[in-house]
């Protein structure tokens, strides 16, 4: 079963806006993963955030951490057509560590 | 170059053919991943190793093997059980911490059709 489940399914902005998409889990975590994947393409990770952190900065990347809602934010600030991807959130679980479970993703469309 | 690769990147099966999906990486990476994509779908576990000769099922392993004779090597099996197998496959690896994951490294994907 999936751990994750990402908020909106789709998302179309202009070049230039804000971009935020939601994770929900179910379990206890050790970590969280965001991921990218372009169409027909493999994923590619854009940032971990553990348990202990609330909030992690990558360039124009910002993921929050709520442990007690048990979600995740990611927002893409001053957002480019070339953030036009789909994103994953992904977990672990403290029951399980080796496992490696992905949500249902968010599919982004930024238009120029 | 360090990576992973997945072969082929097409791949075609009649019904009721085994056929078996090649993952090898460079990474020297302890675990590796089999996922299934189904289309606008997230991702489903099939398959995972933390080490040679040891893998566990996933959340979708029938109709799927694996082995894990080398560290390098992840090779899927989808076999004749596995009633609907068109899906586009990603093969991943990770260093395995202790009790943390890190990050997976992803191959580009086998997209199977059966014709």
């Amino acid at each position: 079963s999936q751990q994750g489940e990402e908020d909106p399914q789709a998302l179309s902005i202009q070049e230039g806006e804000n971009a935020t998409m939601n994770c929900s889990y179910k379990t206890s975590i050790n970590n969280l993963q965001w991921y990218r994947q372009n169409s027909g393409r493999g994923l590619v990770h854009l940032i971990l955030i553990r348990s202990n952190e609330r909030e992690k900065h990558s360039g124009r990347l910002r993921v929050t951490l709520d442990t007690s809602k048990k979600s995740s934010s990611l927002l893409i600030t001053a957002s480019r057509a070339a953030d036009t991807a789909s994103y994953f959130c992904a977990t672990d679980a403290t029951y399980n560590t080796d496992k490696l479970i992905f949500g249902t993703g968010t599919r982004l469309q930024v238009f120029p | 170059d360090g990576g992973i690769t997945q072969s082929p990147k097409y791949l075609f099966r009649k019904e009721g053919q085994n056929v078996t999906l090649s993952c090898e990486q460079n990474l020297n990476h302890d675990a590796m991943y089999w996922y299934r994509q189904d289309p606008g779908q997230g991702l489903r576990l099939i398959y995972y190793s933390q080490i040679v000769n040891d893998f566990q099922k996933g959340d979708i392993a029938e109709g799927y093997s694996v082995s894990r004779e080398k560290k390098e090597s992840f090779p899927l099996t989808v076999t004749s059980a596995q009633k609907n197998p068109t899906a586009f496959y990603l093969c991943a690896s990770s260093i395995q911490e202790a009790t943390l994951n890190t990050e997976a490294f992803f191959g580009q994907g086998t997209r199977l059709t059966v014709v």
